[in-house]
């Protein structure tokens, strides 16, 4: 597509339920991340993907999250027994190539709120 | 870990006034970049400064690299309302970000008409 497509773009919830937000990136960029951003803390690195595989998982805040990404394309973020705290913005980025090159095209986020 | 310092946290001046936003950290960053969030979106790329010392401008826009790559800076020439969002500063490390990009908090800008 021609931008980074994230959804539901809000979602609320209440405390103890999954949810899965989904991430559609720019077609043909390997490479994804999935951010959080609160209020007054900045963005947050959760996880990235280069292709179907993450590397690196310890930036997810806890075992309740869980990530996957198929095809090389779509992503999953999956959040169980959600907590207040994770309520948060969740942003998804995609890049063609090395980041420190390319940069990031954000999507315009998935605002959760947990009640 | 590294981390990224911004200041000032929150900015708001008059239409046609001049400012600077400033990144620091203690650390060695491979690249910066500078992003620019509006409220419900997200971060949108402005530039890469990837050379110590580097300085490039984006109309009023300028922004300059440390020499020793662990800061950056931004300056806004004759600011307009239009420049009024959420400026956020990111490295690289040495692995060329390909562990993510550390992102500053940001500053808040508001530009009165």
């Amino acid at each position: 597509g021609a931008g980074v497509s994230q959804s539901p773009s809000n979602k609320v919830t209440e405390k103890g339920k999954d949810v899965e937000l989904r991430c559609d990136p720019i077609s043909g960029h390997t490479a994804l991340y999935w951010y959080r951003q609160s209020l007054g803390q900045g963005l947050e690195f959760l996880i990235y993907f280069q292709g179907n595989s993450a590397p690196d998982k310890s930036g997810l805040p806890s075992d309740r999250f869980s990530a996957e990404r198929t095809g090389g394309s779509v992503s999953t973020l999956t959040i169980q027994r959600t907590q207040q705290e994770d309520s948060a913005v969740y942003l998804c980025a995609s890049s063609l190539g090395r980041v420190d090159a390319y940069g990031y095209t954000f999507g315009s986020g998935t605002r959760l709120t947990v009640v | 870990t590294q981390l990224l310092e911004q200041s000032p946290q929150f900015l708001s001046i008059q239409e046609g006034e001049n400012l600077t936003v400033y990144c620091n950290s203690s650390s060695v960053f491979s690249s910066l970049q500078w992003y620019r969030q509006e409220p419900g979106e997200g971060p949108v790329l402005l530039v890469t400064v990837v050379t110590g010392g580097e300085v490039k401008k984006l109309k009023r826009l300028t922004f300059q690299f440390g020499d020793a790559r662990k800061d950056s800076s931004l300056h806004i020439t004759a600011a307009q309302p239009g420049d009024t969002g959420l400026y956020l500063c990111a490295g690289a490390s040495e692995r060329g970000g390909a562990d993510g990009l550390t992102f500053g908090k940001g500053t808040h800008l508001i530009i009165q008409p």
